[in-house]
């Protein structure tokens, strides 16, 4: 199957900042991408999705970023709080409705 | 409109028992994924599955593990004689047919001991 990367395993930042997590995709046919937080011990959770005829999408805190041109997806978190703190990963939905995960990004908030 | 069930939470089995995780899907989802993930690691896919159909099953290994999603009850992850390597958190996801409104929302997870 295709395969879904993320750049960097571990983020620190400092509470109150901004956290961007990045991912790249290798599917140039995924038509749809979702970003999930997973805290410790807990099954992943939706945060935020977007389609593949868009390229960015704001929720509340959060903004996710969608390059097709170079296959990245990216997760914006705005004033980042302790409660922010988790494991982050991309999805990506192939023509299939099959879902692939990226390893996954720790994000840590410093107080 | 609950979300994902799984059960049990937590199961704790010897070597060469069986081991068998329920998966009950949204209402209204008619897919299925199976995920592995061990300590610290990512999510590993295992098997996706529709209502009597297995659609994917490349991740799963080729032997001992099976699963099923019959027309009636959830979908079963089955694990035969077990061995300590299959200590692990199992986590399902479902999602509705494509088109129709199309996350997939993950269950809390099962978490394997092999002792």
């Amino acid at each position: 199957g295709e395969s879904v990367g993320l750049h960097l395993p571990t983020l620190s930042v400092q509470e109150g900042d901004n956290s961007i997590i990045n991912c790249a995709y290798s599917n140039s046919a995924s038509d749809y991408f979702i970003w999930y937080k997973q805290e410790s011990g807990k099954g992943p959770q939706f945060i935020i999705d977007i389609r593949s005829n868009m390229d960015k999408r704001q929720g509340q805190r959060v903004t996710v970023l969608l390059n097709k041109t170079v296959k990245h997806l990216s997760l914006q978190i705005a004033a980042t709080q302790p409660g922010d703190s988790a494991v982050y990963f991309c999805a990506e939905r192939d023509t299939g409705n099959q879902f692939y995960f990226g390893t996954g990004t720790s994000l840590t908030v410093i107080p | 409109n609950a979300g994902v069930m799984q059960n049990p939470r937590h199961l704790v089995r010897r070597r060469g028992q069986e081991a068998r995780l329920r998966c009950s899907p949204m209402k209204g989802h008619s897919h299925v994924y199976w995920y592995r993930q061990l300590p610290e690691e990512g999510l590993k896919f295992m098997v996706y599955l529709q209502k009597e159909n297995i659609i994917d099953e490349s991740g799963m290994p080729k032997e001992r593990f099976s699963a099923e999603f019959p027309k009636e009850g959830p979908s079963i992850l089955r694990i035969q004689q077990v061995v300590r390597g299959d200590s692990a958190a199992y986590f399902c996801a479902s999602s509705p047919p494509q088109g129709a409104g199309t996350e997939a929302f993950f269950g809390q997870g099962t978490r394997l001991t092999v002792v």
